[in-house]
């Protein structure tokens, strides 16, 4: 069964910094993009950040850039996301959630399965 | 950025009623050298996360129920429920992956009339 687990998540000051984890299994990690998208309380899903099969590509939301890096291990079949100088707005449910395969075209964002999510709150 | 814009913000129907929710792209989001346009839809129900329903605008997720169709025209997309179950109770998110950052629609909440 194909398994999502995000971790790390919890209450932090603003301009604090936390590192969410997402332990995946059940499939060949190493073949395929992940991804970052959160939802605000009340709010809908943003997407965040995306990262190639090995690690060696990764874009940002203009929201994050420069504050938050998406990386990963593949031998431990770990997602990451490290955010630093946190804000209240990034409070939010963080999910993390598979792409495509490599070399599949057209299926990078297709984002399917996703974790169950870890609750980030900024806040004095 | 591309810009999703779903309608309405939220809907109910009745049992066994059609509902359709409707999401715009500012811009094309066809990739022309597959001819696929690069839109997913999902379900997101309380206390869950996002379900994917729908890729490449029209093409249904295996497990889906059939009672879930998407369609496309241009730039304006559709999700289409043919009978409304009680468990279809949901926000429903029109999803861009066409170009970074892969923008999302504001939502549709769902409810029951």
């Amino acid at each position: 069964e194909v398994q999502l687990v995000e971790s790390g998540g919890g209450l932090v000051q603003p301009g604090g910094s936390l590192r969410l984890s997402c332990a995946a299994s059940g499939f060949t990690f190493s073949t395929y993009w992940m991804h970052w998208v959160r939802r605000a309380p009340g709010k809908g899903l943003v997407w965040v950040s995306r990262i190639n099969s090995d690690g060696s590509s990764t874009t940002y939301a203009d929201s994050v850039k420069g504050r938050f890096t998406i990386s990963r291990d593949n031998a431990k079949n770990t997602l990451y996301l490290q955010m630093s100088s946190l804000r209240v707005e990034d409070t939010a449910v963080y999910y993390c959630a598979r792409g495509g395969v490599k070399g599949v075209t057209g299926t990078v964002g297709r984002l399917d399965p996703w974790g169950q999510g870890t609750l980030v709150t900024v806040s004095s | 950025d591309i810009v999703m814009t779903q309608s309405p913000d939220s809907l109910a129907v009745s049992l066994g009623e059609r509902a359709t929710i409707n999401c715009k792209s500012s811009q094309s989001v066809l990739y022309s050298s597959n001819n696929k346009n690069y839109l997913n839809w999902y379900q997101q129900k309380p206390g869950q996360p996002p379900k994917l329903l729908i890729y490449w605008a029209s093409i249904r997720e295996s497990g889906v129920p059939d009672r879930f169709s998407g369609s496309e025209s241009g730039t304006d997309f559709t999700l289409t429920i043919s009978s409304l179950q009680a468990e279809d109770v949901a926000v429903y998110y029109c999803h861009q992956h066409y170009s970074a950052p892969y923008t999302f629609g504001q939502g549709t909440k769902l409810d029951i009339k």
